[in-house]
């Protein structure tokens, strides 16, 4: 089994509907992300979150929520799926040194696609 | 704020052809610099770092020098192979910062 797994793999939704896609670890890291991936730009921070306690919005939250359920698992939300919100979207996680060794871990992502 | 640049794709080479990827990166202080890999179907994995000016990281036959005077981190390999097909990323983060800023991502195909 994946260390980091990602559901649902893909999904296709209409818009305005409330998407929730669902991130489990096995690999007992404090830290997880939510990156989002586009075409040309790359991967975008949306959430982190440092512990169960301490959720930080990255450089694209706007749109998505995200709730930290236990230390394994991280969900991100979309509470009115937007068509701009169709892309590919990636859990990862670190440990504690994961910024200074550059170490994350990613799920093998979700593909949205919102019509 | 940190960013990073590097060179666009596609890239389509034939195996055993010479790889380089362009990295350039805007950050104060002294990032750690890395190049992360994401072969078809799959989540990244990290490929390789450096976390000093100077320093070279390794690793599957690739091979990466930061240089600080010219801020670039330039992923090369001297002999592909179809199996090296994947999009590349670089990447920082800054002293302190715990997160990492991408670039666009590179798509290399190597033909048989």
């Amino acid at each position: 089994d994946a260390d980091v797994t990602q559901t649902p793999r893909n999904r296709i939704t209409k818009t305005g509907k409330r998407i929730m896609l669902e991130c489990s670890q096995t690999k007992g890291h404090d830290r997880m992300y939510w990156y989002r991936q586009d075409p040309g730009l790359g991967l975008r921070l949306i959430y982190y979150s440092f512990d169960v306690k301490d959720i930080n919005k990255g450089e694209i939250s706007d749109g998505y929520s995200v709730s930290r359920q236990a230390q394994a698992k991280f969900s991100l939300s979309l509470e009115s799926a937007i068509p701009n919100q169709t892309a590919l979207y990636f859990c990862a996680t670190s440990d504690r040194q994961g910024g200074v060794t550059g170490e994350l871990f990613f799920g093998e992502g979700s593909r949205l696609t919102v019509l | 704020g940190n960013s990073v640049t590097q060179m666009e794709g596609p890239v389509t080479l034939s195996e055993e052809a010479f790889l380089t990827i362009n990295c350039t990166y805007t950050a104060t202080g002294y990032p750690s610099l890395f190049w992360y890999v994401q072969y078809p179907g799959e989540g990244l994995q990290l490929l390789l770092k450096a976390t000093k000016a100077d320093d070279k990281g390794s690793n599957k036959g690739f091979e990466a020098t930061y240089r600080k005077e010219t801020t670039s981190f330039h992923l090369e390999k001297g002999s592909v192979q179809v199996s090296d097909s994947a999009v590349y990323f670089c990447a920082l983060s800054g002293l302190n910062d715990y997160k990492l800023s991408f670039g666009a991502g590179t798509t290399v195909t190597v033909r048989a």
